[in-house]
């Protein structure tokens, strides 16, 4: 059965800092991937989606960056964190027809100080 | 642009009772995907109930059914014998092909609490 880690659960960062969060697939090949972020009390809003290794495509422009190094693996970066940074993010994946939808991952809360 | 609105931010019921939540999308397109998940307080998206486009049957999950009207655009929930587990946050979802990818757009949520 397929399953998606992501970590870590909670954290905690300064302004100016740089950010890691890792998210990976298992038990299937050449997923999409995602990565969401959901403000306090507030929707879901699609920060960039991967269809293969290296290709990423963003959806709105921000201080954060993705990479997919391998296949089932999805990162979410950036150089220098902001105080509008904080939040809450799901990575997500899919089949390459997503018909039955997205499969999410438990989620970072990200919180910049 | 597709969109999808949902009107009720807050919803409150006693446990066991019938309880909708609505959603209202716009699209131009004709065959498509929707779908509501659930966020409990874990905040781990669950998906509830997904619906075809080109299907004219409502889909049932249990005690979740949907109400599709297509030429509406309208797609609510609804929660039979409503259960204390049953409070959470519920997003609709449209499904939409873009740039070889097809991508969720959610709608801002309700926030159902079942209360004993």
């Amino acid at each position: 059965s397929q399953t998606i880690h992501q970590w870590p659960a909670t954290l905690v960062q300064p302004v100016g800092s740089p950010l890691s969060l890792e998210c990976t697939v298992e038990g299937t090949s050449n997923p999409n991937l995602y990565w969401y972020r959901q403000a306090a009390g507030r929707g879901l809003q699609l920060l960039f989606y991967s269809v293969g290794i290296g290709q990423i495509s963003s959806e709105v422009p921000q201080n954060l960056s993705a990479s997919r190094p391998q296949d089932r693996q999805f990162i979410l970066s950036s150089k220098k964190l902001l105080l509008s940074d904080s939040g809450f993010y799901l990575c997500a994946w899919s089949q390459l027809l997503a018909v039955y939808g997205y499969t999410f991952g438990s989620g970072t809360r990200l919180t910049v100080v | 642009a597709q969109t999808v609105t949902q009107s009720q931010p807050e919803m409150s019921v006693q446990e066991a009772e019938t309880v909708t939540l609505s959603c209202t999308y716009d699209t131009s397109e004709n065959n498509y995907y929707l779908f509501w998940y659930k966020q409990p307080p874990s905040r781990q998206m669950i998906l509830v109930i997904r619906q075809e486009a080109y299907k004219q049957q409502n889909a049932t999950e249990n005690r979740f059914s949907v109400n599709f009207q297509k030429a509406a655009k309208s797609f609510s929930l609804k929660i039979s014998d409503s259960q204390l587990g049953d409070t959470a946050m519920y997003f609709c979802a449209f499904m939409k092909w873009s740039q070889g990818a097809q991508k969720l757009v959610f709608g801002q949520g309700t926030r159902l609490t079942i209360n004993p």
